[in-house]
Protein backbone atom coordinates (compact mmCIF):
# COMPACT_ATOMS: atom_id res chain seq x y z
CA UNK A 1 0.00 0.00 0.00
CA UNK A 2 1.39 3.80 -1.25
CA UNK A 3 2.36 5.94 1.58
CA UNK A 4 3.58 8.92 1.43
CA UNK A 5 5.10 11.24 4.54
CA UNK A 6 6.11 14.91 4.32
CA UNK A 7 8.48 16.98 6.57
CA UNK A 8 8.55 18.91 8.64
CA UNK A 9 4.48 19.14 9.10
CA UNK A 10 5.05 22.27 10.51
CA UNK A 11 7.57 25.18 9.25
CA UNK A 12 8.00 29.15 10.32
CA UNK A 13 10.41 30.92 8.69
CA UNK A 14 11.59 34.41 8.15
CA UNK A 15 10.79 36.51 5.00
CA UNK A 16 13.70 36.12 2.72
CA UNK A 17 15.25 32.99 4.32
CA UNK A 18 15.05 29.97 1.78
CA UNK A 19 13.77 25.98 3.09
CA UNK A 20 13.41 23.12 1.23
CA UNK A 21 9.95 20.85 2.49
CA UNK A 22 10.16 16.79 1.56
CA UNK A 23 7.76 14.02 0.18
CA UNK A 24 8.93 10.78 0.30
CA UNK A 25 6.49 7.51 -1.32
CA UNK A 26 6.36 3.82 -0.76
CA UNK A 27 6.11 2.60 -3.92
CA UNK A 28 6.94 3.01 -7.24
CA UNK A 29 5.05 6.09 -9.17
CA UNK A 30 6.13 8.19 -12.04
CA UNK A 31 3.42 10.90 -11.10
CA UNK A 32 3.54 13.60 -8.13
CA UNK A 33 1.91 16.79 -7.79
CA UNK A 34 2.42 19.60 -5.51
CA UNK A 35 -0.92 21.44 -4.16
CA UNK A 36 -1.40 24.47 -2.16
CA UNK A 37 -4.12 24.67 0.63
CA UNK A 38 -5.17 28.24 1.95
CA UNK A 39 -6.99 28.38 5.60
CA UNK A 40 -10.98 26.88 4.29
CA UNK A 41 -10.08 26.96 1.11
CA UNK A 42 -9.42 24.20 -1.51
CA UNK A 43 -6.66 22.99 -2.88
CA UNK A 44 -4.87 24.74 -5.87
CA UNK A 45 -2.34 22.50 -7.57
CA UNK A 46 1.30 24.00 -7.98
CA UNK A 47 3.29 21.61 -9.95
CA UNK A 48 2.86 18.55 -11.95
CA UNK A 49 6.15 16.33 -12.16
CA UNK A 50 5.74 13.00 -14.10
CA UNK A 51 9.16 11.67 -14.90
CA UNK A 52 12.95 11.14 -13.03
CA UNK A 53 14.95 14.33 -12.56
CA UNK A 54 11.89 16.07 -13.40
CA UNK A 55 12.19 19.80 -12.20
CA UNK A 56 9.50 22.66 -12.40
CA UNK A 57 9.53 26.71 -11.22
CA UNK A 58 7.13 29.19 -10.22
CA UNK A 59 8.42 32.56 -9.10
CA UNK A 60 9.94 31.45 -5.56
CA UNK A 61 8.75 27.28 -5.66
CA UNK A 62 10.67 24.97 -7.56
CA UNK A 63 9.66 21.17 -7.19
CA UNK A 64 11.79 18.68 -8.22
CA UNK A 65 11.22 14.58 -8.44
CA UNK A 66 13.46 11.35 -8.06
CA UNK A 67 11.71 8.50 -8.66
CA UNK A 68 14.85 6.22 -7.79
CA UNK A 69 15.19 7.79 -4.37
CA UNK A 70 11.16 8.20 -4.09
CA UNK A 71 11.45 11.75 -3.00
CA UNK A 72 10.30 14.81 -4.18
CA UNK A 73 11.14 18.46 -2.79
CA UNK A 74 9.95 21.73 -2.90
CA UNK A 75 12.38 24.50 -2.30
CA UNK A 76 11.40 28.04 -1.15
CA UNK A 77 13.56 30.80 -2.24
CA UNK A 78 13.87 33.98 -0.32
CA UNK A 79 10.47 33.48 1.30
CA UNK A 80 7.43 36.20 1.24
CA UNK A 81 4.31 36.50 2.97
CA UNK A 82 2.14 35.93 0.57
CA UNK A 83 3.76 31.86 0.57
CA UNK A 84 1.90 31.40 3.69
CA UNK A 85 -0.28 28.12 3.33
CA UNK A 86 0.14 24.70 3.75
CA UNK A 87 1.72 22.13 0.73
CA UNK A 88 0.80 18.83 -0.04
CA UNK A 89 2.50 16.15 -1.78
CA UNK A 90 0.22 13.76 -3.78
CA UNK A 91 1.75 10.65 -5.27
CA UNK A 92 0.06 8.21 -7.87
CA UNK A 93 1.14 4.61 -7.53
CA UNK A 94 1.94 3.12 -10.64
CA UNK A 95 -0.82 1.21 -12.51
CA UNK A 96 -3.37 3.09 -10.47
CA UNK A 97 -5.17 6.57 -10.55
CA UNK A 98 -5.58 6.75 -6.45
CA UNK A 99 -3.88 10.19 -5.47
CA UNK A 100 -2.88 9.88 -2.03
CA UNK A 101 -1.53 12.63 0.02
CA UNK A 102 1.17 13.58 2.44
CA UNK A 103 0.09 15.26 5.64
CA UNK A 104 0.59 18.30 4.64
CA UNK A 105 3.23 20.93 5.68
CA UNK A 106 2.07 24.19 7.22
CA UNK A 107 3.83 27.06 6.55
CA UNK A 108 4.08 30.52 8.02
CA UNK A 109 6.25 32.64 7.13
CA UNK A 110 6.97 35.65 9.54
CA UNK A 111 7.56 38.86 8.32
CA UNK B 1 -11.41 26.67 -12.88
CA UNK B 2 -12.71 23.16 -13.23
CA UNK B 3 -16.36 22.71 -13.32
CA UNK B 4 -16.67 21.12 -9.82
CA UNK B 5 -19.88 21.50 -7.24
CA UNK B 6 -20.05 19.95 -4.14
CA UNK B 7 -23.70 20.50 -2.30
CA UNK B 8 -24.29 21.10 0.14
CA UNK B 9 -21.66 23.07 1.29
CA UNK B 10 -22.29 22.84 5.53
CA UNK B 11 -24.41 20.74 7.20
CA UNK B 12 -25.13 19.61 10.29
CA UNK B 13 -26.68 16.03 11.20
CA UNK B 14 -27.26 13.70 14.45
CA UNK B 15 -25.57 10.66 14.98
CA UNK B 16 -27.22 8.14 13.72
CA UNK B 17 -28.46 9.72 10.79
CA UNK B 18 -27.95 9.16 6.89
CA UNK B 19 -26.44 11.74 5.33
CA UNK B 20 -25.48 11.85 1.12
CA UNK B 21 -22.88 14.81 0.01
CA UNK B 22 -23.22 15.04 -3.65
CA UNK B 23 -20.25 16.12 -6.26
CA UNK B 24 -21.11 17.42 -9.74
CA UNK B 25 -18.93 18.18 -12.39
CA UNK B 26 -18.92 19.77 -16.19
CA UNK B 27 -15.79 18.94 -17.16
CA UNK B 28 -16.90 14.79 -18.66
CA UNK B 29 -13.78 13.58 -16.78
CA UNK B 30 -13.51 9.92 -16.17
CA UNK B 31 -12.20 9.44 -12.67
CA UNK B 32 -13.94 11.20 -9.49
CA UNK B 33 -12.55 11.28 -6.08
CA UNK B 34 -14.07 11.33 -2.31
CA UNK B 35 -11.36 12.70 0.61
CA UNK B 36 -11.81 13.46 3.29
CA UNK B 37 -9.78 16.13 5.55
CA UNK B 38 -8.72 16.17 9.12
CA UNK B 39 -5.82 18.22 11.43
CA UNK B 40 -2.61 15.43 11.33
CA UNK B 41 -4.11 13.83 8.65
CA UNK B 42 -4.12 15.45 5.56
CA UNK B 43 -6.54 14.33 2.96
CA UNK B 44 -7.54 10.73 2.89
CA UNK B 45 -8.75 8.90 0.47
CA UNK B 46 -12.27 7.59 0.49
CA UNK B 47 -13.72 6.23 -2.38
CA UNK B 48 -12.67 6.66 -6.25
CA UNK B 49 -14.66 5.91 -9.18
CA UNK B 50 -13.05 5.87 -12.68
CA UNK B 51 -16.19 5.27 -14.55
CA UNK B 52 -19.85 5.24 -14.23
CA UNK B 53 -21.31 2.78 -12.09
CA UNK B 54 -17.38 1.99 -11.44
CA UNK B 55 -15.82 2.43 -8.08
CA UNK B 56 -12.99 1.15 -5.46
CA UNK B 57 -11.97 1.31 -1.89
CA UNK B 58 -9.69 4.37 -0.86
CA UNK B 59 -7.62 4.23 2.20
CA UNK B 60 -10.99 5.13 5.14
CA UNK B 61 -14.01 3.61 3.27
CA UNK B 62 -15.91 1.90 6.67
CA UNK B 63 -18.44 3.63 7.17
CA UNK B 64 -19.07 5.14 3.71
CA UNK B 65 -20.39 4.25 0.32
CA UNK B 66 -21.14 5.52 -3.30
CA UNK B 67 -22.68 5.39 -6.34
CA UNK B 68 -21.73 6.84 -9.72
CA UNK B 69 -25.01 6.46 -11.95
CA UNK B 70 -23.93 8.81 -14.68
CA UNK B 71 -20.26 10.40 -15.70
CA UNK B 72 -21.05 13.74 -13.95
CA UNK B 73 -22.24 13.00 -10.36
CA UNK B 74 -20.84 11.37 -7.38
CA UNK B 75 -22.82 10.68 -4.81
CA UNK B 76 -21.20 9.64 -1.06
CA UNK B 77 -23.39 8.23 1.78
CA UNK B 78 -22.96 7.90 5.40
CA UNK B 79 -25.14 5.07 6.48
CA UNK B 80 -25.43 6.21 9.75
CA UNK B 81 -23.23 9.36 10.95
CA UNK B 82 -21.33 9.14 13.75
CA UNK B 83 -18.85 11.71 15.72
CA UNK B 84 -15.61 10.64 13.95
CA UNK B 85 -17.06 11.56 10.73
CA UNK B 86 -17.26 15.34 11.26
CA UNK B 87 -15.00 16.53 8.72
CA UNK B 88 -14.30 18.73 5.80
CA UNK B 89 -14.86 16.60 2.73
CA UNK B 90 -13.46 17.17 -0.88
CA UNK B 91 -14.27 15.61 -4.23
CA UNK B 92 -11.85 15.67 -7.29
CA UNK B 93 -12.14 14.81 -11.03
CA UNK B 94 -8.92 14.28 -12.42
CA UNK B 95 -8.57 13.49 -16.66
CA UNK B 96 -9.63 10.80 -19.39
CA UNK B 97 -6.79 8.53 -18.61
CA UNK B 98 -4.08 10.88 -19.69
CA UNK B 99 -1.33 10.52 -17.37
CA UNK B 100 0.04 14.21 -17.33
CA UNK B 101 -3.09 15.84 -15.62
CA UNK B 102 -3.59 16.50 -11.71
CA UNK B 103 -6.55 16.07 -9.78
CA UNK B 104 -8.82 19.17 -9.73
CA UNK B 105 -10.80 19.95 -6.51
CA UNK B 106 -14.24 21.30 -5.33
CA UNK B 107 -15.02 23.67 -3.10
CA UNK B 108 -15.57 20.91 0.27
CA UNK B 109 -18.54 20.26 2.39
CA UNK B 110 -17.68 20.50 6.11
CA UNK B 111 -19.65 17.88 8.00
CA UNK B 112 -20.33 17.65 11.51
CA UNK B 113 -22.30 14.85 13.52
CA UNK B 114 -23.90 15.85 17.05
Amino acid sequence: ELKVEQNPLFLSMQEGKNYTIYCNYSTTSDRLYWYRQDPGKSLESLFVLLSNGAVKQEGRLMASLDTKARLSTLHITAAVHDLSATYFCAVVASGTYKYIFGTGTRLKVLA
Amino acid sequence: DAGITQSPRHKVTETGTPVTLRCHQTENHRYMYWYRQDPGHGLRLIHYSYGVKDTDKGEVSDGYSVSRSKTEDFLLTLESATSSQTSVYFCAISGQGTKNTEAFFGQGTRLTVV
